[in-house]
């Protein structure tokens, strides 16, 4: 099952503008993660924020996470057509499992020119 | 510093038989994790191995079942394919120091997309 839900399932923005994604989950989590996935193929590992940080940020990323209200974001500043892709938060749990990694139902990102 | 690489990338099979899908892991890692994603979904945890033994499993099935080799390659078999199994087989291998239980590096191959009719 997933682990929660991804707001907006999609997103159309134009070329230099932001884009924000909102991740919801369940349960009590070690670390989230946020991927990138282009036209249903491989994943891409972005960022990784831990249960203890509350921003991290790498290039044009930001993430924010909320452990009292169970909530992530990710920004991307200054978008690019490059950016289209589903953007995807997963948690690590924190017990058991095997460090599994618990999908939410995905972001689907347009950036047009 | 070689990728994870998984095999065949596409597979139409029919309903009942038997497949087989492969994965070789990122160069000095040693567990590998796979995963189902159906369409518009996200992916979903079948299992994982770490030292050629099963190290955690999702809500599948007997019939969906692994294997890791000594080089850290790993298969992932499934029998009496169903037609809801027709989704994108992904395959992500890490790196788990001894004692700790800590992944570094989980990379995802670009998967195999399997057709079930």
């Amino acid at each position: 099952s997933q682990q929660g839900e991804e707001d907006p399932q999609a997103l159309s923005i134009q070329e230099g503008e932001n884009a924000t994604m909102n991740c919801s989950y369940k349960t009590s989590i070690n670390n989230l993660q946020w991927y990138r996935q282009n036209s249903g193929r491989g994943l891409v590992h972005l960022i990784l924020i831990r249960s203890n940080e509350r921003e991290k940020h790498s290039g044009r990323l930001r993430v924010t996470l909320d452990t009292s209200k169970k909530s992530s974001s990710l920004l991307i500043t200054a978008s690019r057509a490059a950016d289209t892709a589903s953007y995807f938060c997963a948690t690590v749990g924190l017990t058991g499992g095997g460090n599994k990694l618990t999908f939410g139902t995905g972001t689907q990102l347009k950036v047009e020119l | 510093e070689t990728g994870v690489t998984q095999s065949p990338t596409h597979l139409i099979k029919t309903r009942g038989q038997q497949v087989t899908l492969r994965c070789s892991s990122q160069s000095g890692h040693n567990t590998v994790s796979w995963y189902q994603q159906a369409l518009g979904q996200g992916p979903q945890f079948i299992f994982q191995y770490y030292r050629e033994e099963e190290n955690g499993r999702g809500n599948f099935p007997p019939r969906f079942s692994g294997l890791q080799f000594p080089n850290y390659s790993s298969e992932l078999n499934v029998n009496a394919l169903e037609l809801d199994d027709s989704a994108l087989y992904l395959c992500a291998s890490s790196l788990v120091r001894a004692g700790t239980g800590i992944h570094y590096g989980y990379t995802f191959g670009s998967g195999t997309r399997l057709t079930v009719v």
